[in-house]
């Protein structure tokens, strides 16, 4: 089975722009969830989404939204990008039955200037 | 809620040494329990999870762990460190009552010494 995919990669912005970030999950797994990974904060829950209905939401503010489409694929996107939104971001996706365990993509790395 | 304790933000140990890295959770609910590990400019990659089967659980590259309910730990240890598994290592709990959410810990650093 193929991994989950995010693109792009790295992504450059400046500090007032939005931008939208893109997540695959492995086959057959209909939940995916967002995580914000920076150095002085960690790994922080962004959102869950499972079967287009957002699950379960962190602490963050609105500028952060997400969506996700019939065939599991997600976005997510940032507005009015703050020199602040710099980070690691994650995408996991998983089952929904057993043990629940997450599958990560490789990360988009995002820097805002 | 759930939450995970990770003592030790770095952790050194020489190259063919044992490497303990530690976790302690909290959990109202019987949990399930994972340890990942991050390379540099990668995602995390799952390297073992407990759920309520055996204690003792076997990972991948030669890792394991052991759910102790008593001491509301799952610590990770590997006999001898190799080059390799020098990385960031991430303990991860999740249970049915808040919707299996994932609660990670802060993360602990690994450098192997040659």
């Amino acid at each position: 089975k193929a991994g989950v995919t995010q693109t792009p990669r790295y992504l450059i912005k400046t500090r007032g722009q939005q931008v939208t970030l893109s997540c695959s999950p492995i086959s057959g797994h209909r939940s995916v969830s967002w995580y914000q990974q920076t150095p002085g904060q960690g790994l922080q829950f962004l959102f869950e989404y499972f079967s287009e209905t957002q699950r379960n939401k962190g602490n963050f503010p609105g500028r952060f939204s997400g969506r996700q489409f019939s065939n599991s694929r997600s976005e997510m996107n940032v507005s009015t990008l703050e020199l602040g939104d710099s980070a690691l971001y994650l995408c996991a996706s998983r089952s929904r039955t057993g043990s629940y365990e997450q599958y990560f993509g490789p990360g988009t790395r995002l820097t805002v200037t | 809620a759930q939450s995970v304790t990770q003592l030790g933000s770095h952790v050194s140990v020489s190259e063919g040494a044992l490497v303990l890295l530690r976790c302690n959770y909290s959990s109202s609910v019987p949990p399930y329990l994972f340890w990942y590990v991050q390379y540099p400019n990668q995602g995390l990659q799952l390297l073992l999870k407990y759920t309520s089967a055996a204690t003792l659980v076997k990972g991948i590259n030669g890792f394991e762990a052991e759910f102790k309910k008593s001491e509301t730990s799952f610590h990770l240890t590997k006999p001898s460190a190799h080059m390799s598994d020098a990385a960031e290592y991430f303990c991860a709990v999740s249970a049915a009552n808040t919707g299996n959410q994932f609660y990670f810990g802060t993360g602990t650093s690994l450098t192997v010494i040659p």
